[in-house]
This record gives C-alpha cells, structure tokens and sequence, in this order.
C-alpha cells in the first residue's frame, strides 16, 4: 500500500531533550515536506527536500533541521525542543511532476 | 503572512445542500490545491486548478480560479454527513510547486 509513515505518533517529551521523528514513504518520491498545523493557523511548512542532499527552508525552519540521505525517509530533528514546538506534526511526499502531496497520519507533540 | 486565506472559517449546512467555501492568496502562483483533512488526521488531496484553468470538476466538486482577483472557490454539490471536515487551500511559491502554503482552512459541518 503506497503510504507516508510517521513515528512515533505520540510524544510527551520535556523541554531541551533532543527528538526525532522519522518519516518514511515507499512511493519512490522526490520531494519530501514538512509541516507544523497549530490551531487558527492553518498548515506552516517547516523544510522541503526537492531530493537526496537537497533540502530548503519553509516559513517556520528555526528550531528544526532536517537531513534526506535517502530518498524514502526525511526526519525531523528538534535539538533542544521549547515549549512553543508543541504542535501536531505532518510530513509529505510528492512524485516528480506532480503537485499532489501524500501525507502521513501526524505526530502530536507535547514538549513541557 | 498567509499566503491562502479560506472564507468562512466555519459552515454548517443540512445534508443536501450545497457548501461553498472561498480562499483568497497574495503572490502569483502556478497552481492552487484544495485539501480536506478529517478531525486531526493527515490531509487528503481534493483537486488541483492550474494558474492557466478557470473551471474544474471532481465528481460532486467543483473548483473556480481566478487570478485577476488571485481567489478560488470549492464548491460541494448535494453535501453528506461524511463531508463534515476541515478544508484547506494550498498554493506554491516557486517555479518547482514544492514551497507550499496553506490557509487556516474551512471548517464545514454538514448536519444530518
């Protein structure tokens, strides 16, 4: 089944301990993305990777960093999570001439 | 700043009827996307307009763009209960379509 996976799905963490939640997609896409949705907010895009080694900043990357040293999965790495990184979390993928995005089910982040 | 701005912010509507919903956005754009994203879970792709495309069809949706007022509408025919969710307007900033933004989304509630 062609999917986005994310992990872990849930995640009460405190604030300054290092996290990662992993996306994976098995779709062979080129173009992986992240997003933050806070309420009132609508979706803010965090990185994109137009591929392998590529990647580029959205409109809300501090705080973050990504790495794509493959082309399936595009982690999300939080250094020192603060409070206001309390978010719900989506990665996205989408194939090479293409403009759909296929996202994954979310991670709901509590950092206190 | 939003990039796409949805109108209403919330619609409630009998199964049946028909619900529209408005998003207007700021720069050029290549396409616009329209997303539907139930209670809390991972968005799921609706439809896609191009800048160059006035008019589209998706079985019960229907989707206008107009650039010289850079606003879109979704339109639901014969709406259902299962179409109670929260829809969203994505449009690109980049000649790849990869830099996304979102609006902070339509809340529709369709009653039975």
């Amino acid at each position: 089944e062609a999917q986005v996976t994310q992990n872990p799905r849930y995640l009460i963490t405190v604030t300054g301990k290092k996290l990662t939640v992993t996306c994976s997609q098995n779709m062979n896409h080129e173009y992986m993305s992240w997003y933050r949705q806070d309420p009132g907010l609508g979706l803010r895009q965090i990185y994109y990777s137009m591929n392998v080694e590529v990647t580029d900043k959205g409109d809300v990357p501090e705080g973050y960093k990504v790495s794509r040293k493959e082309k399936r999965n595009f982690p999300l790495i939080l250094e020192s999570p603060s409070p206001n990184q309390t978010s719900l979390y989506f990665c996205a993928s989408t194939g090479e001439g293409r403009n759909e995005q296929f996202f994954g089910p979310g991670t709901r982040l509590t950092v206190l | 700043s939003q990039q796409g701005e949805e109108d209403p912010q919330a619609l409630s509507i009998q199964e049946g009827e028909n619900a529209t919903m408005n998003c207007s956005y700021k720069t050029s754009i290549n396409n616009l996307q329209w997303y539907r994203q139930n209670s809390g879970r991972g968005l799921v792709h609706l439809i896609l307009i191009r800048s160059n495309e006035r008019e589209k069809h998706s079985g019960r949706l229907r989707v206008t763009l107009d650039t010289s007022k850079k606003s879109s509408s979704l339109l639901i025919t014969a709406s259902r209960a299962a179409d109670t969710a929260s829809y969203f307007c994505a449009t690109d900033r980049d000649n790849y379509g990869q830099n996304f933004v979102f609006g902070p989304g339509t809340r529709l509630s369709v009653l039975p």
